[in-house]
């Protein structure tokens, strides 16, 4: 079957660095996808990675590595409005998502 | 602001009820999809529309009943749920049919709760 794991939840400090972490395994790769999801509102995208490496997009950067079935999301210099709910999706060989659970981040003063 | 409006953002209705929820994408995108999102589950995917045709329906309980009227617009018709039915509903749509890695952009969800 397919899976996508991620920590429940995780709790950081405003000012530092937190890295979220997804491992997949699924049936063919066309990409990884992380959102941005605060409470009541919709997913944002964040990122998206096919090749393997590091993407940076200011404060953001995401890693993927295709031989281990392994992405992480790293936030830098956090802040309050961090504090929300980030998915993992992997991109299948039909190019559907297979999405993870999520990784709830609470940010503390 | 995402570009993809959702009606009504809260819903409560009993199970003898019909009600239908509403999708409008702004983005000019060819396929929409409907999620369900339960507390700590993945998102589930229920349906998916491509160019106003149905290309998709993960064995969702005839309960549920989509509608795609025009490539801007997208229902879930809704009628003698369960309250393990109760879940924040997304909608979600992206510029290309399935077929491609496209990212897909999504509504803020209706909260559907069943009494």
């Amino acid at each position: 079957g397919q899976n996508i794991d991620q920590p429940t939840e995780m709790t950081a400090t405003e000012g530092a660095i937190v890295q979220i972490n997804c491992t997949y395994q699924t049936s063919g790769f066309n990409g990884l996808f992380w959102y941005q999801q605060h409470a009541g509102e919709a997913p944002t995208f964040l990122s998206y990675n096919v090749l393997d490496g590091l993407e940076e997009k200011g404060r953001f950067s995401s890693f993927l590595s295709r031989s281990k079935g392994y992405s992480y999301l790293l936030l830098k210099e956090l802040q309050m409005k961090d504090s929300a709910s980030y998915l993992c999706a992997v991109m299948d060989s039909n190019y559907q998502l297979i999405w993870g659970a999520g990784t709830k981040l609470i940010i503390k003063p | 602001e995402t570009g993809v409006t959702q009606t009504p953002r809260h819903l409560v209705m009993g199970m003898t009820n019909k009600k239908s929820l509403k999708c409008e994408q702004h983005l000019g995108h060819n396929a929409m999809y409907w999620y369900k999102q339960s507390a700590k589950k993945p998102l589930e995917l229920m349906f998916v529309y491509s160019l106003e045709e149905r290309v998709e329906n993960n064995s969702v309980p005839s309960r549920f009943s989509p509608e795609c009227p025009n490539s801007s617009h997208l229902f879930l018709h809704l009628h003698t749920l369960q309250p393990e039915d109760s879940a924040l509903y997304l909608c979600a749509s992206s510029p290309n049919p399935p077929g491609g890695a496209d990212t897909q952009y999504f509504g803020p969800g209706t909260r559907l709760t069943v009494l």
